[in-house]
């Protein structure tokens, strides 16, 4: 099985600033997909950014970017601006292409990111 | 809002009772999965239902079990409760079950075995 790791178990960043949260991952597959899901009080998983394995280019959305580096298997999350409402815990997980796995998500046990004025 | 419904919000059982928790896809979408998440944890896969049939499992006992019925709703039954199953239990559902399809989550029902 397919282990996502987040060693950051928290982070903090004062508002406007950038932060970036690390995840690594192991698997011995070429074809997959990675995701950063947010998780606020509310405890509804909101996703934030995926990344397709076979891309090279980093996915982006709005102020959230990651840093994909297939060979190293890492997955890291960019928070650039960051605001009060991003502080919550953040996820990452791996979803395999093959469809024996039923497509589970893995997750990584998470990072809590606090956000200061 | 992500269009996935899960009932009841909480509930509390005693250890060795039986509990069945419901879920409302999102519209159009065929294909259910269902996590455990314990505290301070991430969520963990039990398993997924895809036009009504179970087709990927989880590291989960034979007491947990599911549903999808024909408008592709869902329910996970849990049977012989313990303590250790006090967790939230997140519904997501997605349109087809393909590696590259977004995944919605609902707002989860907490379980709390006493």
């Amino acid at each position: 099985a397919q282990t996502v790791t987040q060693s950051q178990p928290e982070m903090s960043v004062q508002e406007a600033e950038t932060v970036t949260l690390s995840c690594t991952y192991d698997t011995s597959e070429s074809d997959y997909y990675l995701f950063w899901y947010k998780q606020p009080p509310s405890r509804q998983m909101i996703l934030v950014i995926r990344q397709e394995a076979y891309k090279q280019q980093n996915a982006t959305e709005n102020r959230f970017s990651v840093n994909f580096q297939k060979a190293a298997k890492s997955f890291s999350l960019k928070i650039s601006d960051s605001q009060l409402g991003d502080a919550a815990m953040y996820f990452c997980a791996y979803r395999s292409s093959n469809s024996n796995s039923g497509y589970a998500l893995n997750f990584g046990k998470g990072t809590s990111l606090l956000v200061t004025p | 809002e992500t269009g996935v419904t899960q009932s009841p919000t909480h509930l509390i059982k005693t250890r060795g009772q039986q509990v069945t928790l419901r879920c409302s896809s999102q519209s159009g979408h065929n294909t259910v999965s269902w996590y455990q998440q314990a505290l301070g944890q991430g969520p963990q896969f039990i398993f997924q239902y895809y036009r009504e049939e179970e087709n990927g499992r989880g590291n989960f006992p034979p007491r947990f079990s599911g549903l999808q019925f024909p408008n592709y709703s869902s329910e996970l039954n849990v049977n012989a409760l313990e303590l250790d199953d006090s967790a939230l239990y997140l519904c997501a559902s997605s349109f087809e079950r393909s590696s590259g399809n977004t995944i919605y989550f609902g707002e989860g029902s907490w379980l709390t075995v006493v």
